[in-house]
């Protein structure tokens, strides 16, 4: 079982649509949870940083994280063809540890 | 700010050549990390440095080394490279419990 897994996709949706983004994870180590954006031929963009167990917002993004469950979202709320990209989860433990990611998910939001 | 960059960002190299990438963290980050990038495996740690000293290290072939410098620019080295190591290779420069990528040099092993 990987550490971390997450769905890959493709997901379409429309413009304006609730887009709900995944991941699961096996190591109950886990402290600091982030979101990553990355669009074609660029480096991943850090979106969200959580610590812990809870809900971030950030204008049109929310992540949650269930640590009880092992399981971490990313909310879009009315999304735009520009959110069209990569998302990738990434976690880690607290301390010099390295950050672990899922293998993103390919979001396609059509206008 | 200005943020991590990375040189060169692309390059083509033969199989059983060596390749040497450059990084550049944001000002006043200490830790640099490197990652590979596969559509096949995703993202995957090669290794950290903080003030000059690896810190980290991922499961990766000797092959792969890096190292850092005192004003906390990284270089990363492949030896013998292989059809398998065309990649994205990342850096990453690190603060507190964040990470800021840079955008990449895209490696093509041919």
């Amino acid at each position: 079982q990987k550490e971390v897994e997450q769905d890959p996709g493709p997901l379409s949706v429309p413009e304006g649509a609730i887009v709900s983004l995944n991941c699961t994870y096996s190591n109950s180590a886990f402290q600091y949870f982030m979101w990553y954006r990355q669009y074609s031929r660029k480096g991943p963009e850090l979106l969200m940083y959580t610590y812990s167990s809870g809900n971030k917002e950030d204008g049109r993004f929310t992540a949650q994280v269930d640590k009880s469950s092992k399981y971490i979202s990313l909310f879009i709320r009315d999304s735009q063809p520009s959110d069209s990209a990569t998302y990738l989860c990434a976690m880690k433990n607290a301390g010099n540890t390295p950050l672990v990611f899922g293998k993103g998910t390919r979001l396609s939001v059509i206008a | 700010k200005a943020g991590v960059t990375q040189t060169p960002r692309y390059l083509i190299k033969t199989r059983g050549q060596q390749v040497t990438l450059s990084c550049s963290p944001i000002s006043g980050h200490r830790s640099v990390s490197w990652y590979q990038q596969t559509p096949g495996q995703g993202l995957q740690f090669l290794f950290e440095y903080f003030s000059e000293t690896q810190r980290n290290k991922g499961n990766f072939p000797g092959r792969f080394s890096g190292r850092q410098f005192s004003n906390s620019r990284s270089e990363m080295n492949v030896s013998t490279l292989e059809l398998g190591d065309s990649a994205l290779y990342l850096c990453a420069s690190r603060l507190e419990e964040t990470q800021y990528f840079g955008p990449g040099t895209r490696l093509l092993v041919l």
